[in-house]
């Protein structure tokens, strides 16, 4: 069964509003999750890795204060993407560590489908 | 049936043939590989991992084939089933405090003829 859980999978939204996604680990705590971004027929993309107790760390051209992560707890992050725009349409997937050695195994959500309108 | 990544990103196999995945890293560094299944509207499933200290690692009708001299990676799938038919990518890590952080490859899609 699922370990990460996306929630929610599906969300339409309007142009300017901000919409939360949710990513849970279920049966393990994750000190560190990651968010990744799929537009369609592509490939995913890492957006920012997500750490417990202290500030996300973003990639390289992904703006911060767009995609607000808040990882308040160790079974929870979240990714606000605020004053959403028709162009932040897409696949948003989480993963997280189930423990964090190197042989610690990554869990996938099974997506955020987010429409702007 | 065989594909390269970069150039070919479809695969049609006819059901009960073996399929060849193949996939082009660039980290030189990354030390740990995955190939992940993605059916639509889903997320990643994990199919098979291999670390940098290994050039082979089979599972259940697949195998993986890591090639660290040319940064290449293949994915084996013996008597494919219609059920194979997906994305499938292969990622890589470079390990260290940055473990998790994956590079996905572009993906192949695979259909499976019945």
């Amino acid at each position: 069964g699922a370990v990460v859980s996306q929630h929610p999978s599906r969300v339409i939204c309007k142009s300017g509003t901000s919409v939360k996604i949710e990513c849970r680990s279920l049966d393990f705590q994750a000190t560190t999750m990651f968010w990744y971004r799929q537009f369609p027929k592509k490939s995913l993309m890492l957006m920012a890795t997500s750490n417990e107790g202290s500030k996300a760390t973003y990639e390289q051209g992904v703006e911060k204060d767009k995609f607000l992560i808040n990882h308040a707890s160790l079974t929870l992050s979240t990714l606000t993407v605020t004053s959403a725009h028709p162009e932040d349409s897409s696949f948003y997937i989480c993963s997280a560590r189930d423990g964090g050695s190197d042989n610690s195994p990554l869990h996938f959500g099974n997506g955020t489908r987010l429409t702007v309108t | 049936g065989e594909s390269v990544g970069l150039h070919l990103p479809t695969l049609s196999v006819q059901e009960g043939d073996n399929s060849i995945i193949n996939c082009a890293y660039s980290n030189s560094a990354s030390d740990y590989f995955i190939w992940y299944k993605q059916e639509s509207g889903k997320g990643p499933q994990f199919i098979i991992d291999i670390r940098s200290n290994m050039d082979k690692r089979q599972g259940q009708r697949v195998t993986v084939l890591l090639n660290k001299t040319v940064k290449h990676l293949s994915l084996q799938i013996a008597a494919t089933q219609p059920g194979d038919s997906a994305v499938y990518f292969c990622a890589e890590n470079a390990g260290g405090t940055s473990y998790g952080k994956l590079t996905f490859g572009q993906g192949t899609i695979l259909t499976v003829h019945p």
